[in-house]
């Protein structure tokens, strides 16, 4: 069954520091994958997209992400994260269904939380 | 263009009574998405059209909730005789018709539903 997994519910860190959220999938064919960021009260604004090429995308706010095809992943990173960066993180695949209808199957997310 | 716009941002009603989200989505987007989202989770998809027909149906979509897109722009969710499980964010996106490659999701800001 098509799934994305976020392995982390909660995750603190300083301000300044490095930031890597996890994302695992399980989908049959290519996956599209996406991280999406949700500030508190807000809608979800994409961060960033993968679809083939180069594994390695560049997002917006400084964010980045790797697909690694063999460990089923596409974790998100930030060298140096701001305290506007505290929000919850979506990671979601995009999937066809039996009626080859496009939807997005969503992780459960990740509440990052900043300290000054 | 202002973005999708979702309208009431937050509405209380009492156990029972019928409400009406609307959602206006990008001008030029012909997929519009309505999903539901409870704390702690990520967004549940509920709907979408495509146009003006609704091309699939999520099981959690009971027949108290009725979804319409009339003419193919703003669409509107109804909830009948609410119950206190409906409380949820209803988030609305838009698309376009294409491959995941143009087709991102834009959210509206949500509209949260409090039943009493």
């Amino acid at each position: 069954a098509q799934s994305v997994t976020q392995p982390d519910i909660h995750i603190t860190v300083s301000e300044g520091a490095s930031l890597e959220l996890r994302c695992n999938y399980s989908y049959g064919a290519t996956p599209y994958l996406f991280w999406y960021v949700q500030s508190p009260g807000q809608g979800l604004q994409l961060l960033l997209k993968y679809f083939s090429g180069d594994t390695l995308v560049q997002g917006i706010k400084g964010f980045e992400a790797e697909f690694k095809r063999s460990q089923s992943s596409f974790n998100l990173r930030k060298p140096s994260v701001h305290w506007s960066d505290a929000a919850e993180y979506f990671c979601a695949v995009g999937a066809h269904n039996a009626g080859n209808n496009r939807k997005l199957i969503w992780g459960l997310g990740t509440s990052l939380a900043v300290n000054p | 263009d202002t973005g999708v716009s979702q309208d009431p941002r937050h509405k209380i009603t009492k156990r029972g009574q019928n409400v009406t989200f609307r959602c206006d989505p990008i001008s030029e987007h012909n997929r519009l998405y309505w999903y539901r989202q409870t704390l702690g989770q990520g967004p549940e998809f509920l709907t979408y059209f495509q146009n003006e027909a609704q091309l699939e149906k999520s099981r959690l979509l009971s027949d108290r909730f009725s979804a319409e897109r009339p003419k193919g722009s703003f669409s509107t969710l109804e909830i009948q005789r609410t119950e206190q499980g409906d409380s949820a964010m209803y988030l609305c996106a838009s698309s376009l018709n294409r491959g995941w490659g143009t087709g991102e999701l834009f959210f509206g800001e949500g509209s949260r539903l409090t039943v009493l």
